[in-house]
């Protein structure tokens, strides 16, 4: 099955700061992946998504790129701001029968943006 | 977006009962998934529930622990049967809208076992 690494487990920046997290997958079929963030006591939030057809996505301070040849997508956050600080969790997915994508997760990454 | 609803969003409970968790959404769906996130930990899938029919579980859950109804698009439930305190952890229901093929997530219910 798909597994998925996710680097690093905690991240702390200075507030403007970019930040990058960064993670690979094992199965060349995985053709979708979310990133979602988490904050303390809430349920995971979808923030940006890539296929597997792009190589980069951008939506405001957000993006992320995908490298299928070498497995390995990245999100990458600017001018980050203490609302940023949270839990990140990247994840890869494979399309299954009805529609939907059965997603595997990384461990998550605990970011702390400082003032 | 879809609004999911999960009911309860805590509870304590005590070694040997079962607790029942609803997940409603407020727009039809094409699949809704039920996960496990233990402390400080990553999100397992339990199972994919399933409209109509058994749902179809991943390796390590069994149905008699965790048992899953969808009675329709909309509605699920999800059962945490005989708990023990390897059970305390947070429930996450989820599910795929129609409109766009993206997975939304619940708040959450967070299960302590004594």
């Amino acid at each position: 099955g798909e597994n998925v690494e996710q680097h690093p487990s905690t991240l702390s920046v200075q507030e403007g700061d970019s930040a990058v997290i960064k993670c690979t997958y094992s199965d060349s079929a995985s053709n979708y992946f979310p990133w979602y963030k988490q904050e303390l006591g809430k349920g995971p939030q979808l923030i940006i998504d890539i296929r597997s057809n792009v190589g980069e996505k951008k939506d405001q301070r957000i993006a992320v790129t995908l490298n299928k040849t070498a497995k390995h997508f990245s999100l990458h956050i600017t001018e980050t701001q203490p609302e940023d600080s949270a839990v990140y969790f990247c994840a890869a997915s494979i399309r299954v029968r009805g529609g939907g994508n059965k997603l595997t997760f990384g461990t998550g990454t605990q970011l702390k943006v400082e003032l | 977006s879809a609004v999911i609803s999960q009911k309860p969003s805590r509870d304590i409970c005590q070694r040997g009962t079962s607790l029942t968790i609803q997940c409603q959404v407020d727009s039809q769906v094409t699949m809704m998934f039920w996960y496990r996130q233990q402390p400080g930990q990553s999100l397992t899938l339990i199972a994919t529930a399933n409209q109509g029919s058994e749902a179809t579980y991943e390796s390590g859950f069994v149905i008699d622990k965790f048992p899953i109804s969808r009675p329709n698009l909309t509605f699920s439930t999800l059962t945490v049967s005989n708990m023990s305190p390897e059970d305390s952890s947070i429930y996450l229901c989820s599910v795929v809208g129609i409109a766009k093929n993206i997975q939304y997530f619940g708040a959450g219910t967070r299960l302590s076992v004594l």
